[in-house]
């Protein structure tokens, strides 16, 4: 499974666009990068998965450049609700994947 | 509601007296699995299971059991705890097949081993 880096933490403000870069420069060909969210006390949360190019959902973007050795999650408009630890995984797009969790980035949203 | 259920949610016990954690899926998912989360660790996977009575040892199943006599339960066993098993416990499981890179994770049952 390829190690990611993230950063462990970040700040913001209610409003802003928020983007969590996520380092993965040993990314198989055959790995997705997927990301999830967790709240204090909770099970983490699926956010988005992508394998190249840009994603989009309800919830956020998830932009992959050509080379795919890092990604960017994208988070519009953020309000207080989403202070969380935003974890990047990387792995086959399978659901017998093993999940291996780093420390994640825990973003703050202050008002 | 498609969900995920753990009992209990808080457990306080003594060294060596068994327990056992229940998990519960509705969803018909076929890959469940365990994990705990310890501060400055993240989450490490325990014990995982592809399907009914099929499992496997995740990276630290040391001091653990699990059994999967049926598709939708997935107890965590824990024969003799010991106080560095004290954590907080997550169960999560997964279509296996299909778009089933989302895993659904219970809401956690954290465990104190005196």
């Amino acid at each position: 499974l390829a190690k990611t880096t993230q950063p462990i933490s970040m700040d913001s403000y209610e409003g802003q666009e928020v983007n969590i870069t996520c380092s993965h420069n040993n990314i198989a060909t055959n790995d997705y990068i997927t990301w999830y969210q967790q709240f204090p006390s909770q099970g983490p949360r699926f956010i988005i998965q992508g394998y190249k190019t840009k994603v989009t959902n309800e919830v956020a973007s998830l932009f992959i450049p050509a080379d795919r050795k890092s990604s960017t999650l994208s988070l519009p408009r953020v309000s207080l609700s989403d202070t969380a630890v935003y974890y990047c995984l990387v792995g086959e797009n399978t659901g017998f994947q093993k999940l291996v969790f780093g420390t994640g980035t825990r973003l703050l949203v202050s008002p | 509601e498609a969900q995920v259920t753990q009992n209990p949610r808080y457990l306080i016990t003594v060294t060596g007296k068994k327990l056992t954690v229940t998990c519960s899926q509705n969803m018909n998912h076929e890959y469940m699995s365990w994990y705990r989360q310890d501060p400055g660790l993240g989450l490490r996977q325990i014990y995982y299971s592809m399907n009914v009575e099929v499992t496997d040892k995740g990276d630290v199943p040391e001091g653990y059991k699990v059994s999967r006599k049926e598709k939708r339960n997935f107890p965590l066993i824990l024969e003799s705890p010991s106080p560095n098993q004290t954590s907080l416990y997550f169960c999560a499981s997964s279509p296996g097949t299909g778009e089933a890179y989302e895993q659904y994770f219970g809401p956690g049952t954290r465990l104190t081993v005196t």
